[in-house]
């Protein structure tokens, strides 16, 4: 397997603008989590899935940031409008529950944000 | 709920000398225990983990035991490398139906010829 999956690797964009991040998760698995990383604050759980059905939202910082999970293979976290504080290196993660697994989170290559 | 303290940094060391990297966690239940590593400009990959109390998990030379007596998982390396020089964050993750994992703040670490 290729592993998760994140595009963009970096963006860089302008304050005000819209930026969409995209995520493929392992095939199989079940649980699908977006995480942001900046000096100041770590490693912080945005939102995370189960079966494509948002379960925790409660690390999403604001209305400006919303994501979504059409389906198994794909996910979205969209920042509108961008501000510079939102810059920071974007990590989206999946894992499997299921006999044996014990939440062994695996983690994409992430995605760096500047915003301007 | 849950938390993670570990050791903080940033631990500078020479070529071949022991690593510890102190974790203590707090939870309710029977969590388990990870180790992961982030280099440069990388995700975190999982190093290691431990499900059940007494249970050691192990590699690329690092060890840490999971005590439940004390409430840690220390993260350990009897010669440590160059290429070792990276960020560990120890987490854990409750088995009672909660997929969150906690993680602590993280360790950077820098091994130096």
């Amino acid at each position: 397997d290729a592993g998760v999956i994140q595009s963009p690797r970096h963006e860089v964009t302008e304050m005000g603008q819209e930026v969409t991040l995209r995520c493929k998760p392992i095939s199989g698995h079940d649980y699908l989590f977006w995480y942001r990383q900046t000096m100041m604050r770590g490693l912080e759980l945005l939102i995370y899935f189960n079966n494509n059905v948002p379960i925790d939202d409660s690390g999403m910082p604001e209305d400006r940031f919303s994501a979504k999970m059409p389906n198994a293979s794909f996910s979205t976290l969209k920042i509108q409008p961008s501000e510079p504080r939102d810059s920071a290196v974007y990590f989206c993660a999946s894992s499997f529950r299921g006999p044996g697994a014990y939440n062994e989170q695996f983690f994409g290559p992430g995605t760096r944000l500047t915003v301007l | 709920g849950n938390s993670v303290t570990q050791m903080e940094g940033p631990v500078t060391l020479s070529e071949e000398a022991f690593l510890t990297i102190n974790c203590t966690y707090t939870a309710t239940g029977y969590p388990s225990l990870f180790w992961y590593v982030q280099y440069p400009g990388e995700g975190l990959q999982l190093l290691l983990k431990a499900t059940k109390a007494d249970d050691k998990g192990s590699n690329k030379g690092f060890e840490a035991t999971y005590r439940k007596e004390t409430t840690s998982f220390h993260l350990e390396k009897g010669s440590v490398q160059v290429s070792d020089s990276a960020v560990y964050f120890c987490a854990l993750t409750s088995n009672f139906g909660n997929e969150k994992l906690t993680f602590g703040t993280g360790t950077r670490l820098t091994i130096i010829p």
